[in-house]
């Protein structure tokens, strides 16, 4: 079936350590976004893709930083330098273009970090 | 910050009842969406309304748009204790030249409990 697969689930990290969070999508889709989600909170942009090779920084883009080598892929890594990184990171994508372009994001099914 | 507002924060109503949720933006838009998400989950996309448009329906839900007062409201009727969520709206300021990069601002959401 077609979607975006999000992993790991559940993370766990110690001070001082980057991460890397995997997003894969098999929907054809140009445009992949990362967001985090805090407690009772709405979503955050962090970065976005419209394209292979290209992303922009979204509202809340330090101590993370991210690649898109491949269409299907856009992995986000939060580094040591994101203070307060425990938080629910979201990841979605989106059909652009003419034909392909709905307006509607899909999202994966989230990864929870957590700094111990 | 261009994030909307939502209204109430949380509701609680019982099964057959119906459920309105508002949301509040700031600047002119090119869309605004309703998403769903289920505790620990990913969003999922309900309902989109273009700026030129006043109401609109899909099943038991139906959203009304008022670009002067820069409010839209999700009516869910006759709820069911599926349906309980929290609920988001996100607003698509658009980009230059009226295209979109799909940079939703979402809204804090409403936790709606429906009692069975």
């Amino acid at each position: 079936d077609g979607g975006i697969t999000q992993s790991p689930k559940y993370l766990f990290r110690k001070e001082g350590q980057n991460v890397t969070l995997s997003c894969e999508q098999n929907l054809n889709h140009d445009a992949m976004y990362w967001y985090r989600q805090d407690p009772g909170q709405g979503l955050r942009l962090i970065y976005y893709s419209q394209i292979v090779n290209d992303f922009q920084k979204g509202d809340i883009a330090e101590g993370y930083s991210v690649s898109r080598e491949k269409k299907e892929s856009f992995p986000l890594t939060v580094t040591s330098a994101q203070k307060n990184p425990t938080a629910f990171y979201l990841c979605a994508s989106r059909g652009t273009g003419w034909v392909s372009y709905t307006g509607e994001l899909f999202f994966g099914e989230g990864s929870r970090l957590t700094v111990l | 910050s261009q994030q909307g507002e939502e209204d109430p924060q949380a509701l609680s109503i019982q099964e057959g009842e119906n459920a309105t949720m508002n949301c509040s933006y700031k600047t002119s838009i090119n869309n605004l969406q309703w998403y769903r998400q289920n505790s620990g989950r990913g969003l999922v996309h309900l309902i989109l309304i273009r700026s030129n448009e006043r109401e609109k329906h899909s099943g038991r839900l139906r959203v009304t748009l008022d670009t002067s007062k820069k409010s839209s409201s999700l009516l869910i009727t006759a709820s069911r204790a599926a349906d309980t969520a929290s609920y988001f709206c996100a607003t698509d300021y658009g980009g230059a030249g009226g295209t979109s990069y799909g940079k939703l601002t979402f809204g804090q959401g409403t936790i709606l409990t429906v009692h069975p």
